[in-house]
């Protein structure tokens, strides 16, 4: 059974570009989560999604990030007109419908903003 | 969700058991201890969760206190390769799923 997938690892995106992080959960996993963490800092949740819908995204920035987790494909975090403060690793995780609070984790994407 | 205390670092010698302590005084009753460690660059891990009673699985073993207001992570070998930063999360069960991270444990397993 694989694990979460993300990609890419890596990204680098000049300032006012769009990022495009993508998410493939765990098989048989129906919960997935966005989190970041911010140089030297913890991990900060951003957004829990099931499929076609956003469940909670308190952890959101109010404008430049969405998310996705459509009916058929990844999970996408979507980041317009990207910021130098953006720079950061993004994990996905993804949790069966059953057991919520066992979420696995990604290997993450680093996005640096130059 | 509970607040957890933690202590900041710890080492243990390769091999011998690393004992993780975690304050949790103002849980409540349907609240479950969760455990992760991320290991440097590397996305969370998932070890081991509890509610009163212990818990062992191939990773670790979960001892919580009779009162529920502490709990310990023991890792019965630790190698080097257990160096991490160690999570104790205290999570409602049935609520927003996510989870909140403190600033862990960093353990340094010593060769």
């Amino acid at each position: 059974n694989a694990g979460v997938m993300q990609n890419p690892r890596h990204l680098v995106r000049r300032r006012g570009q769009e990022a495009r992080l993508r998410c493939s959960p765990m098989k048989g996993h129906s919960h997935v989560y966005w989190y970041r963490q911010l140089p030297e800092e913890g991990l900060k949740f951003m957004v829990y999604l099931q499929k076609e819908n956003i469940i909670d995204e308190s952890g959101m920035p109010k404008e430049r990030f969405s998310a996705e987790f459509p009916k058929e494909g990844p999970s996408i975090l979507r980041i317009q007109q990207v910021v130098r403060g953006d720079s950061a690793a993004y994990f996905c995780a993804s949790s069966p419908r059953d057991r919520p609070y066992e979420q696995y984790f990604g290997p993450g994407t680093r996005l640096t903003v130059t | 969700d509970a607040k957890t205390t933690q202590p900041t670092s710890m080492d243990c010698a390769e091999g011998r058991a690393a004992n993780l302590p975690c304050n949790h005084s103002t849980i409540s009753g349907n609240e479950y201890v969760y455990w992760y460690r991320q290991i440097h660059s590397q996305g969370p891990q998932y070890i081991i969760h509890g509610l009163k009673n212990n818990e062992t699985n191939e990773m670790a073993s979960l001892i919580i206190t009779e009162d529920r207001k502490s709990s310990t992570l023991i890792l019965p070998h630790a190698t080097l390769r257990d160096t991490a930063v160690y999570y104790c999360i205290v999570r409602v069960g049935g609520a927003t799923n996510k989870l909140i991270f403190g600033t862990g444990t960093l353990l340094a397993v010593q060769p």
